[in-house]
C-alpha cells in the first residue's frame, strides 16, 4: 500500500475565497483522484489526475471550480475556488499504485480534507 | 451510467451478532469490487474481488462476488462495538482517457452499521 498525507486537515473558509488542498504519496504513483465526500453521502470522483496530462473531470464538475495540478508523480493539489457553503465537504486524495496484475485497481486514501465554508 | 446500490443503507445490532452487507452494480468494463471501511475520514481497504465464488477472509469478515448475478455481500461474524463504521462497496471501471487506461471507482451509499454493547 501507499502512506498518503494531506494538507490541511480541516478549514474553515469564508465564502468566495479559495483553498488549495496539497495530496502528498510516499511513492511514485501513475494515477491520482480526488473524491468529495458531502455530509451524509457517500464519495462521488472530482477529476483523474495523470501526471503530464490535464485532469479528466466526471460530469458535474469543471476546471474553473475545481483547478488540479499533478507536477509529479508523488504530488498533487486541487483548489476549490470561489467558495460557498455548499462546497462544505471532506475532500480526499486517493492513487492507484498500478502494481501489474489482480491488485492494479486497488485505491488507498489519504487521510481527508474537512472543509466548512461559512 | 454505472451504478453501485448498497444494502441496507443503516443496521443497528448487538455485539455478537452476525451482520450481512449488500451491495448489487450495474457497470460497463468490469474488473474488481472493492469494500473499505470508513470510521472517521478516509476508507480504510478491506477487500478486493474480482472472480466470482471465490470467498475472501480477513478475521471475522468475509466477502464474495457473483458476476453472473452482479452482486456482492459482505459478512461480519460476532460482531464488536469496534466494527461501528460506515461500510462503502465500490466497483472498478476500466477507463481509457488520454492515452492511459486506469480504474474508475464508483461508489455505493453506504451502509451505516451501529455495534451496541
Amino acid at each position: 500500500s501507499a502512506v498518503i498525507s494531506q494538507k490541511p486537515s480541516r478549514d474553515i473558509c469564508q465564502r468566495g475565497t479559495s483553498l488549495t488542498i496539497q495530496c502528498q504519496v510516499d511513492s511514485q504513483v501513475t494515477m491520482m483522484f480526488w473524491y468529495r465526500q458531502q455530509p451524509g453521502q457517500s464519495l462521488t470522483l472530482i477529476a483523474t489526475a495523470n501526471q503530464g496530462s490535464e485532469a479528466t473531470y466526471e460530469s458535474g464538475f469543471v476546471i474553473d471550480k475545481f483547478p488540479i495540478s499533478r507536477p509529479n508523480l508523488t504530488f498533487s493539489t486541487l483548489t476549490v475556488s470561489n467558495m460557498s457553503p455548499e462546497d462544505s465537504s471532506i475532500y480526499l486524495c486517493s492513487v492507484q499504485t498500478g502494481l501489474a496484475g489482480p491488485r492494479d485497481n486497488e485505491q488507498f486514501f489519504g487521510p481527508g480534507t474537512r472543509l466548512t465554508v461559512l | 451510467e454505472d451504478k453501485v446500490v448498497q444494502s441496507p443503507l443503516s443496521l443497528v445490532v448487538h455485539e455478537g451478532d452476525t451482520v450481512t452487507l449488500n451491495c448489487s452494480y450495474e457497470v460497463t468494463n468490469f474488473r474488481s469490487l472493492l469494500w473499505y471501511k470508513q470510521e472517521k475520514k478516509a476508507p480504510t481497504f478491506l477487500f478486493m474481488l474480482t472472480s466470482s465464488g471465490i470467498e475472501k477472509k480477513s478475521g471475522r469478515l468475509s466477502s464474495i462476488l457473483d458476476k453472473k448475478e452482479l452482486f456482492s455481500i459482505l459478512n461480519i461474524t460476532a460482531t464488536q462495538t469496534g466494527d461501528s463504521a460506515v461500510y462503502l462497496c465500490a466497483v472498478v471501471s476500466r477507463v481509457n482517457a488520454g492515452g492511459t487506461s486506469y480504474g474508475k471507482l464508483t461508489f455505493g451509499q453506504g451502509t451505516i452499521l451501529t455495534v451496541h454493547p
